[in-house]
């Protein structure tokens, strides 16, 4: 089952503007992961922010974390057509195993 | 360097056929995943090898599905009398962690296996 959901499901952006992606989890993690996935390349790491962090800045993509609420935001600034693609947010599972546990995704479309 | 490799990339079965996946981590890498992905989904954790050591398969959805990783590396992923319901996306993935639990550490992904199941 899926630990997180994301929000929205869908989002459709002129090029050049900024997306916004969030996602909530049940469980507390250790960290956050978010990836991005698209038909030519798979699923790609983008950044990773640890349970004791706030935020974290990874070129044009900023990501917050608020461990209160269980979630989390992806900021993409200037975004480019090639920006298109699903982007999940991933917890890891804590224990004694490294699985990670995947949300639902957003689906971003940049329009040129 | 080589990242995470899968092959076949697609596969057709026939209901009730056996298949074989495969992964070849990114080498030295110690930790490896399968993920199910089914359409529209985020993936599903299947099961995790740390070297050669099987050390959770709690997500594998029945006794049709086994997994390897006899030496270390390469790992196979089994399922038997295929269903339809089995038709995914199944991706590996490799990470150089070299202590579970500590925390995860970055998992690279592999292009997936495309199977569908008529």
């Amino acid at each position: 089952s899926q630990q997180g959901e994301e929000d929205p499901q869908a989002l459709s952006i002129q090029e050049g503007e900024n997306a916004t992606m969030n996602c909530s989890y049940k469980t507390s993690i250790n960290n956050l992961q978010w990836y991005r996935q698209n038909s030519g390349r798979g699923l790609v790491h983008l950044i990773l922010i640890r349970s004791n962090e706030r935020e974290k800045h990874s070129g044009r993509l900023r990501v917050t974390l608020d461990t209160s609420k269980k979630s989390s935001s992806l900021l993409i600034t200037a975004s480019r057509a090639a920006d298109t693609a699903s982007y999940f947010c991933a917890t890891d599972a804590g224990g004694a195993t490294n699985k990670l546990i995947f949300g639902t995704g957003t689906l971003l479309a940049v329009q040129p | 360097g080589a990242g995470v490799s899968q092959s076949p990339r697609y596969k057709v079965a026939k209901r009730g056929q056996d298949v074989a996946l495969r992964c070849d981590p990114i080498s030295g890498h110690v930790s490896l995943f399968w993920y199910q992905q089914a359409l529209g989904q985020g993936p599903e954790f299947l099961t995790y090898f740390q070297n050669e050591a099987q050390l959770d398969k709690s997500g594998l959805p029945s006794d049709r599905f086994f997994a390897e990783r006899p030496e270390g590396s390469v790992s196979t992923l089994k399922i038997q009398r295929t269903q339809q319901e089995d038709s995914a996306v199944y991706l590996c993935a490799s990470s150089l962690a070299l202590l579970a639990g500590v925390g995860t550490d970055t998992q690279y992904f592999g292009p997936g296996t495309r199977l569908t199941v008529l």
